[in-house]
């Protein structure tokens, strides 16, 4: 079984429309991540958790929120979906004591139409 | 702020050697990592050097000099699996991770 797994791997969704993307990690770790991914861009932050009570801000946060439901689930919702947030998302999870290694999950594939 | 500066692109043989360099700037330095990531799929750790010189897995070495910014990764015996998008990383507080743009390796026979 994966260690991190995110729901759904692939959506289509119309302009304006709420969407959540969801996850799950089993690895026990503390910190959790959402990326998203451009073409030629690399991956950049959206927002960061240490643990369930703590969210953070990431260098693109604004469209995005997220929820730390609990230690092994953190989701990522776009209130109002607009075309330039068709991109791959990816949750990462690390704990606090690898300070370079984040380990990643498949991905979601999302367009916006 | 932090930036990262990767080459774009980069082609080479199989059983070549290549050398996928960084350079970097950062406000505090913790280290430089090294991703993998497979056409649609996801990053993979790779390596990490939090000091100068070279930290060798197998067929992979990474090079880190701070007084330069400057780090690589050299992958050596190519195979066409090696065929990848390659990214550099300095990890900032928290864990954070700031990604370079990547390098995709192109692997010919």
């Amino acid at each position: 079984d994966a260690d991190v797994t995110q729901t759904p791997r692939n959506r289509i969704t119309k302009t304006g429309k709420r969407i959540m993307l969801e996850c799950s990690q089993t690895k026990g770790h503390d910190r959790m991540y959402w990326y998203r991914q451009d073409p030629g861009l690399g991956l950049r932050l959206i927002y960061y958790s240490f643990d369930v009570k703590d969210i953070n801000k990431g260098e693109i946060s604004d469209g995005y929120s997220v929820s730390r439901q609990a230690q092994a689930k953190f989701s990522l919702s776009l209130e109002s979906a607009i075309p330039n947030q068709t991109a791959l998302y990816f949750c990462a999870t690390s704990d606090s004591k690898g300070l370079s290694t984040q380990y990643f999950g498949p991905g979601t594939r999302l367009l916006v139409l | 702020g932090q930036s990262l500066e990767q080459p774009s692109e980069v082609t080479a043989v199989e059983g070549a050697i290549v050398q996928i360099n960084c350079t970097y700037q950062t406000s505090g330095f913790y280290g430089l990592s090294w991703y993998q990531q497979h056409d649609g799929g996801a990053p993979t750790f790779l390596s990490y050097n939090a000091l100068d010189g070279l930290e060798e897995t197998g067929r992979f070495s990474s090079f880190l000099s701070r007084s330069d910014s400057y780090g690589y990764l050299l992958l050596q015996e190519l195979q066409m699996k090696d065929s990848a998008s390659y990214f550099c990383a300095v990890p900032g507080g928290g864990n954070k991770l700031t990604f370079g743009t990547g390098t995709q390796l192109k692997v010919e026979l």
